[in-house]
C-alpha cells in the first residue's frame, strides 16, 4: 500500500471548517483514500473514502486532487466532539479483506 | 444489533500468564482481524481471518494465536503473556464495503 503523510497536528476554532491534509504521492490507480478518526483511545471510526471523485457524506468532504497525489479531509463545523486523532490511509479498495495501514495521524484540537 | 463486542475491556496479567481475549461481531462479517495499539502509535495488524477457518498473520503476530470457527468469534490468545504485550487491543470486522472497517471499543490489557 502506498505510504501517506499527515502534519502530526492541527488547531480548529470551533465552528470553523477543519482542512486536514494528506499526501500520498506513490498511491496507485487501484488504491482508495480512506480516512478514519479515533476519539480518546476508543475504536477508529471510518469517516469518508474515495477514489478520484470528490466525496461528501453526513461527516465530511474528501477533495482528492486531479493527479490523486494528495487529499483533504474537510470538518465544515468542527465541534469540540471532533477533537480526535484523524487517519488517512490508502488502500486497495476493490474487496474487502485488505489490511488498513494506520500511521500516526493528525492529532486535531478543536478549541473553544 | 451491537456491532463489535469486546471483552474485557481491562485485565491485568503477570509475566508467563496466558489468556484469551475475546471478539464477536453480529453483522455477518466475513473479514475480522486483531490490532494492537501502544501509546503515541498508531495501529498494528496482529491477526486477521477472511472467513471461517482461514486465518493469517499480520504485522506483528508473534506471541499471538488466534481461531476462527465462527463467522461471528474470532478470539485471541496469549499464550505467555510477556510486558512488551502490555498495549490496548482493538478487533474489528469488515463486510461488503471494502475498507469500511467497524471497530470494537478496545481491550486494555497490562502485563506486569
Amino acid at each position: 500500500d502506498a505510504k501517506t503523510t499527515q502534519p502530526p497536528s492541527m488547531d480548529c476554532a470551533e465552528g470553523r471548517a477543519a482542512n486536514l491534509p494528506c499526501n500520498h504521492s506513490t498511491i496507485s490507480g487501484n488504491e482508495y483514500v480512506y480516512w478514519y478518526r479515533q476519539i480518546h483511545s476508543q475504536g477508529p471510526q471510518y469517516i469518508i473514502h474515495g477514489l478520484k471523485n470528490n466525496e461528501t457524506n453526513e461527516m465530511a468532504s474528501l477533495i482528492i486532487t486531479e493527479d490523486r497525489k494528495s487529499s483533504t479531509l474537510i470538518l465544515p463545523h468542527a465541534t469540540l466532539r471532533d477533537t480526535a486523532v484523524y487517519y488517512c490511509i490508502v488502500r486497495v479498495g476493490s474487496n474487502s479483506g485488505y489490511a488498513l495501514n494506520f500511521g500516526k495521524g493528525t492529532s486535531l484540537l478543536v478549541t473553544p | 444489533n451491537a456491532g463489535v463486542t469486546q471483552t474485557p475491556k481491562f485485565q491485568v496479567l503477570k509475566t508467563g500468564q496466558s489468556m484469551t481475549l475475546q471478539c464477536a461481531q453480529d453483522m455477518n462479517h466475513e473479514y475480522m482481524s486483531w490490532y494492537r495499539q501502544d501509546p503515541g502509535m498508531g495501529l498494528r495488524l496482529i491477526h486477521y481471518s477472511v472467513g471461517a477457518g482461514i486465518t493469517d498473520q499480520g504485522e506483528v503476530p508473534n506471541g499471538y494465536n488466534v481461531s476462527r470457527s465462527t463467522t461471528e468469534d474470532f478470539p485471541l490468545r496469549l499464550l505467555s503473556a510477556a510486558p512488551s504485550q502490555t498495549s490496548v487491543y482493538f478487533c474489528a470486522s469488515e463486510g461488503a464495503a471494502p475498507g469500511e472497517l467497524f471497530f470494537g471499543e478496545g481491550s486494555r490489557l497490562t502485563v506486569l
